[in-house]
């Protein structure tokens, strides 16, 4: 079964760069994702990665993916105050509904 | 694209009532799923419709809950009897079935608080 695992807090000064882990166990999932949570909201979907890919960039987003180790990483450059919530990994079913399981979350705390 | 909706944004019940929950989704995505996120804690699925037909549900959905989707728009989510251990807030996403890659799109969510 699918289980995802995240580190469960960050912090990091204004400016800097947040890096942001989570390990996957389905090597057969196709899609991963990042999504943040700013308090008592939804999650909004930050950026996503297809399983045949290594990197991705979109503006100050990058996303790394290992394959092999089954290792995904967020990285937030020039991290903002607005950046503080809660960021989620996900991964996709392969099942074919596309339902996405979620990791515990890492909380990012941006010091000014 | 006004975003999936949900209603209402919290909701307080004492234990044993019935509550009803709303979803609507993006109005061009078949797909509908509900979570559920207790605090500290990442979303779990609870159950996926295509259309208006329910396809999966999780071994977390007791009896107690019911979810419908009649015309395979807006959705709603049926809780009887609630018990504290239902307090959580309970998200709503779309997605679009028909295209290649089509991430889930999730509401603000509705927070129970069972008493």
């Amino acid at each position: 079964g699918e289980d995802v695992e995240q580190s469960l807090f960050l912090s990091v000064r204004e400016g800097d760069s947040s890096v942001i882990n989570c390990t996957y166990t389905d090597s057969s999932s196709t899609y991963l994702y990042w999504y943040k949570q700013e308090p008592g909201a939804g999650l909004q979907l930050l950026t996503y990665i297809f399983s045949n890919m290594d990197m991705k960039q979109d503006q100050r987003l990058t996303v790394l993916l290992n394959k092999k180790d089954k290792h995904l990483s967020l990285r937030i450059a020039d991290t903002q105050t607005g950046d503080s919530a809660i960021y989620f990994c996900a991964e996709t079913d392969p099942g074919g509904y596309q339902k996405v399981t979620f990791g515990t979350g890492t909380k990012l705390q941006v010091i000014p | 694209d006004t975003g999936v909706s949900q209603n209402p944004r919290h909701k307080i019940t004492k234990r044993g009532q019935n509550v009803t929950f709303r979803c609507d989704p993006i109005s061009e995505h078949n797909r509908l799923y509900w979570y559920r996120q207790t605090l500290g804690q990442g979303p779990e699925f609870l159950t996926y419709f295509q259309n208006e037909a329910q396809l999966e549900k999780s071994r977390l959905l007791s009896d107690r809950f019911s979810a419908e989707r009649p015309k395979g728009s807006f959705s709603t989510l049926e809780i009887q009897r609630t018990e504290q251990g239902d307090s959580a807030m309970y998200l709503c996403a779309s997605s679009a079935r028909d295209r290649a890659n089509s991430p889930l799109h999730f509401g603000n969510g509705t927070r129970l608080t069972v008493t």
